[in-house]
């Protein structure tokens, strides 16, 4: 067990619709990244939120957001879901202060499926 | 910029064989390097990394790699394979930096026969 807790572990959503994942960082972790595994493929980066503020973005468009809480637990948004949202989301969280880092600890991840 | 590439989608060995697991990286600042298992409908788990300190890197499960600047390699071993190596291995690379973010490759399946 890794402490990171995804939610919900399944989802099945219809096309155009939104949809909100959740996840709770490991007790002391500052920064949470999410990533997107489509099947067959490696995860690739979404975001970054460390301290409630974005600092890191992949090559996703607007329809995908975020938010961190105080509490350093996050949420993954989507808006006007597409097929090719179909995927294993998948959260991380760490410890990082200036250029000092823990590893990455991965939830279990929310697989959604849009149809 | 940095990037990662894992230069077999499938290897297949088996049971009491050697494992190598290849990976190159690239990457504009002194990296830290790290490889993760998938086991079906699971999360990833970190089995090994690499920070700076010594370059033959030793995980969990008897696996290890080897970091050689020179040929920006990172490629996992593992002496003797078991039927529970069965899974997904990801290289990953980051920037040192405590903002970095991981760049996953595309992964190798590893499939060990009886």
């Amino acid at each position: 067990e890794t402490g990171v807790t995804q939610s919900p572990t399944h989802l099945i959503k219809t096309r155009g619709q939104q949809v909100t994942l959740r996840c709770s960082s490991q007790s002391g972790h500052n920064t949470v990244s999410w990533y997107q595994q489509a099947l067959g493929q490696g995860p690739q980066f979404i975001f970054q939120y460390y301290r409630e503020e974005e600092n890191g973005r992949g090559n996703f468009p607007p329809r995908f957001s975020g938010l961190q809480f105080p509490n350093y637990s996050s949420e993954l948004n989507v808006n006007a879901l597409e097929l090719d949202d179909s995927a294993l989301y998948l959260c991380a969280s760490r410890a990082a202060e200036g250029a000092r880092s823990t590893e990455a600890f991965f939830g279990q991840g929310t697989r959604l499926t849009v149809v | 910029a940095q990037s990662v590439t894992q230069l077999d989608s499938h290897v297949s060995v088996s049971e009491g064989t050697p494992v190598l697991l290849r990976c190159n990286y690239s990457s504009s600042y002194s990296p830290s390097l790290f490889w993760y298992v998938q086991h079906p409908n699971k999360g990833l788990q970190l089995l090994l990394k690499y920070t700076s300190a010594a370059t033959l890197v030793k995980g969990i499960n008897g696996f290890e790699a080897e970091f050689k600047k020179s040929e920006t390699s990172f490629h996992l071993t593992k002496p003797s394979a078991h039927m529970s190596d069965a899974a997904e291995y990801f290289c990953v690379v980051s920037d040192r930096s405590g903002y970095s973010t991981l760049t996953f490759g595309k992964g190798t399946m590893l499939l060990v026969s009886p």
